[in-house]
């Protein structure tokens, strides 16, 4: 089946720093990827979609110069958390599509997630 | 927009008990139905997932689904729930009318009880 994986899995870092997390399809191409940003005991918020070659979709309320996408790839996109601040602090999800799937099937596969942590 | 709601954000049950979990979306128009499980700091496991065709659908680990239009509901169900079924279980409603976007449910937590 389609993997989806994210890295780093977890991460400390202090206030004020910028932080990169990758999300790459393992074994598929995926024109589309998504971020999701979940906090303690709460479901998945998305926060962009991102496409590949172009600009990214930010959900509102979601600083798109905070929260930086870059989908250079058809197998990896990323999320920088510039400047980030301990309310960053979350767990981040990213999925991907898989439109070769036969049917046209419209599955997001997810990542494992990453832990985000701001001193 | 969808809204995807679960009625019950908390759910006890015994061990080698029956379990449903619920699941209401606000429109039945053009929609795919979903239903996902996370364990403690993993991403999200997809259980089973209504596209089309027998309204009842059957995913892993035992646990199967019902689609039901009139009443735009979900529910999820397990006849007899394991230990290891302790989890967080998302519903999720792919809307075709806005891109496939997915919307998520507030999850529900299911503690099984030895």
């Amino acid at each position: 089946g389609a993997v989806v994986s994210q890295h780093p899995s977890w991460v400390i870092c202090k206030s004020g720093t910028s932080v990169k997390i990758e999300c790459r399809s393992l074994d598929f191409q995926a024109t589309t990827m998504f971020w999701y940003r979940q906090f303690p005991k709460q479901s998945l918020m998305l926060m962009a979609t991102s496409n590949e070659g172009s600009k990214a979709t930010y959900e509102q309320g979601v600083e798109k110069d905070k929260f930086l996408i870059n989908h250079a790839s058809l197998t990896l996109s990323t999320l920088t958390v510039t400047s980030a601040h301990p309310e960053d602090s979350s767990f981040y999800i990213c999925s991907a599509r898989d439109f070769s799937l036969a049917g046209g099937l419209d599955e997001q596969f997810f990542g494992p997630g990453t832990r985000l942590t701001v001193l | 927009a969808q809204s995807v709601t679960q009625l019950d954000s908390q759910v006890p049950v015994f061990e080698e008990a029956p379990v449903e979990l619920r699941c209401n979306y606000s429109s039945s128009v053009s929609v795919y139905l979903f239903w996902y499980v996370q364990y403690p700091n993993q991403g999200l496991q997809l259980l089973l997932k209504y596209l089309s065709g027998s309204t009842l659908v059957k995913g892993i680990n035992g646990f199967e689904a019902e689609f039901n239009k009139s009443q735009t509901s979900f529910h999820l169900r397990k006849p007899s729930v394991h230990i290891s079924d302790t989890a967080e279980y998302f519903c999720a409603v792919s809307d075709r009318d806005t891109g496939n976007q997915f919307y998520f449910g507030t999850g529900t937590s299911l503690t099984v009880i030895p």
